[in-house]
């Protein structure tokens, strides 16, 4: 069966510091891979998305960047928080979207609460 | 720019009653999935409906998709304090660049009190 793991499950950093944010899934090959930030516990905002490895779609700017070095590893990192930057991310994949009939739904991590200071 | 519209944004009810949750939008979607969230952890996909006018249960709950794709609802049946959480609805388009992601509504947190 498919898994996901994302941590660190919390991480408190004073604004300026880096961040990185990792992300794995087991148990299926090429999957669509995804960065949602969710604020105040309500709608999700879709940050970053990959359908193959090295390749990032970025959906809104900031100073947030994502890397996928490996075919099912995605990481979310930043060179200098912002206060704005807190927040609870969730990473989440999706089989393929290019297979017919495929609806695409998301299985997501456990998430990571980020508390800038 | 998809957008969908949930509504109540909060609710809170007693053990026992029933409710319904609505996600409406201007757009038509090729399928719409809902899930739903326990505080401090990941959303979890309950259903997806695709067909227009489809209705699924899944236990005492029910979606169901309107007829034009346009809009869909979940209707719980004497709701009981497991069942709360934020409920998320989701759309996926049908072409070009919107069709890699899901619109997200922005939750109805429910709240079940015993």
């Amino acid at each position: 069966s498919q898994t996901i793991h994302q941590w660190p499950a919390t991480l408190v950093q004073p604004v300026g510091s880096p961040l990185s944010l990792e992300c794995t899934v087991e148990g299926t090959s090429n999957p669509n891979l995804y960065w949602y930030r969710q604020a105040a516990g309500r709608g999700l905002q879709l940050l970053f998305y990959s359908v193959g490895i090295g390749q990032i779609s970025s959906e809104v700017p900031q100073n947030l960047s994502a890397s996928r070095p490996q075919d099912r590893q995605f990481i979310l990192s930043s060179k200098k928080l912002l206060l704005s930057d807190s927040g609870f991310y969730l990473c989440a994949w999706s089989v393929y979207l290019g297979l017919a009939g495929n609806t695409g739904e998301l299985f997501f991590g456990e998430g990571s609460r980020l508390t800038v200071l | 720019t998809q957008l969908l519209e949930q509504s109540p944004q909060f609710l809170s009810i007693q053990e026992g009653e029933n409710l319904t949750v609505y996600c409406n939008s201007s757009s038509v979607f090729s399928s719409l999935q809902w899930y739903r969230q326990e505080p401090g952890e990941g959303p979890v996909l309950l259903v997806t409906v695709v067909t227009g006018g489809e209705v699924k249960k899944l236990k005492r709950l029910t979606f169901q998709f309107g007829d034009a794709r346009k809009d869909s609802s979940l209707h719980i049946t004497a709701a009981q304090p497991g069942d709360t959480g934020l409920y998320l609805c989701a759309g996926r388009g049908y072409s070009g660049g919107s069709n890699y992601k899901l619109t997200f509504g922005k939750g109805t947190l429910l709240t079940v009190n015993p």
